[in-house]
This record gives C-alpha cells, sequence and structure tokens, in this order.
C-alpha cells in the first residue's frame, strides 16, 4: 500500500540559509499534519492543512511557512535557518481532519551547521 | 493544565521478562489513545490505538494497552520482552475538537539486557 512520501530524506544547510521540505500524503488523502521532534524530544505539532487550507497552527516559528497545493502535497519553507532547526520533521495525513486512518511519513532529518 | 504524562524516561528490562510503560493524560473528555514507537533516528510506527469500546486494545507485535477511564490512564504492556524491542515509545492522545492534531508525551525509553 502507498504510504506517506517526504522529501528529501536527509537535509544538510548551513545558518541563515533556506530549506524547503516536502510531504506527499496517501493518495485520497486531504489532509497533511506537519511536526518537528528535536534531538531527545518528543515530536511537536506545527501546523496543518484540510483541503488546501490551513486548519490548525501550533509552535511554528514565524521563520516557517507552509501550504498545501492542489494535488494534496504540502510544502513547508524554512528561511533564516538556525542551529535549532535541526530536528526530524514529519508529515502525517488523514482523510479529513480524522484521527482515523493516520499515517506518519518516515521523516526528513534536517541538520543546520 | 492538559498534558500527556510518561512517568519513565528510561526503562531497562531484561530480554524475557514482562514490560509496562505508563502513560496518563489530563483531558476533560476521553481522549484517542495511541503508542508509538521510534528505533534511533527512524520514524514514528503506530503500535496501537484506542477510539472506543473494548478497553484493552491489542497492537502489532505482541503489544497490548488497556485503557482506565477511572486512572487517566493507557499503558502499554508485552509479556515477553524481544532485544528488538529496544527503541523509544511515544504515547499520545488527540481531541475530538483538535482536528486530528497529536500531542505526544515525552518518550520511554526501552533498553533490553540480554
Amino acid at each position: 500500500a502507498a504510504g506517506v512520501i517526504q522529501s528529501p530524506r536527509h537535509l544538510i544547510k548551513e545558518k541563515r540559509e533556506t530549506a524547503t521540505l516536502k510531504c506527499y500524503p496517501i493518495p485520497r488523502h486531504d489532509t497533511v499534519y506537519w511536526y518537528q521532534q528535536g534531538p531527545g524530544q518528543d515530536p511537536q505539532f506545527l501546523i496543518s492543512f484540510y483541503e488546501k487550507m490551513q486548519s490548525d497552527k501550533g509552535s511554528i516559528p514565524d521563520r516557517f511557512s507552509a501550504q498545501q497545493f492542489s494535488d494534496y502535497h504540502s510544502e513547508l519553507n524554512m528561511s533564516s535557518l538556525e542551529l535549532g532547526d535541526s530536528a526530524l520533521y514529519f508529515c502525517a495525513s488523514s482523510s479529513g481532519l480524522s484521527y482515523h486512518e493516520q499515517y506518519f511519513g518516515p521523516g526528513t532529518r534536517l541538520t543546520v551547521t | 493544565a492538559q498534558s500527556v504524562t510518561q512517568p519513565d524516561i528510561h526503562i531497562t528490562v531484561s530480554e524475557g521478562a514482562s514490560l509496562e510503560l505508563r502513560c496518563n493524560y489530563s483531558y476533560g473528555a476521553t481522549p484517542y489513545l495511541f503508542w508509538y514507537v521510534q528505533s534511533p533516528g527512524q520514524g514514528l510506527q503506530l503500535l496501537l490505538k484506542y477510539f472506543s469500546g473494548d478497553t484493552l486494545v491489542q497492537g502489532i507485535k505482541g503489544f497490548e494497552a488497556e485503557f482506565k477511564r477511572s486512572q487517566s490512564s493507557f499503558n502499554l504492556r508485552k509479556p515477553s520482552v524481544h532485544w528488538s524491542d529496544a527503541a523509544e515509545y511515544f504515547c499520545a492522545v488527540g481531541l475530538s475538537n483538535q482536528g486530528g492534531k497529536l500531542i505526544f508525551g515525552q518518550g520511554t525509553e526501552l533498553s533490553v539486557k540480554p
């Protein structure tokens, strides 16, 4: 069965650079959630989209922005990167704003040097 | 304050021994409850989930969890631990008015002694 796809899987950037993370949800899923997991931390909710509209916002820095496109894939754009942005970034997808049949992607590991 | 608590940061058990990982939540209503496992540097794998009904939930890899409303708990158990179970375990909750987002506990790191 198709799963959530995240790209790239690994990304190395320098401070003050920009990064773009992509998430491709499971086919027919219209909702995407983004989470950030710092080293030794639990995943923290950043933002979610339902039917291409932002549905909820968590502890996402103003330097970050995200959107969901017409094909339901989502991109997380991160500017002016800081060392503290080094983390594993997960996205999850579901059909509707639902906990049923919600699946996580493998994550993108971002390292800021 | 609303929260998810995993009281044990690190647990070590011997291979073949039983395991119980604790999870408590503090929410007004019964949330949706989940357990995830994460190997180092890897993604989150869903072990099991509870939405309603039978309070004893069976999951993958021989894990089970029991929802106890009176104790606001959702503890994860396994009767006999294997060395490959060594990983980080996260309890997570979702609320019906939260649009599908999850709130994770701090995690419990499980080590398995041979």
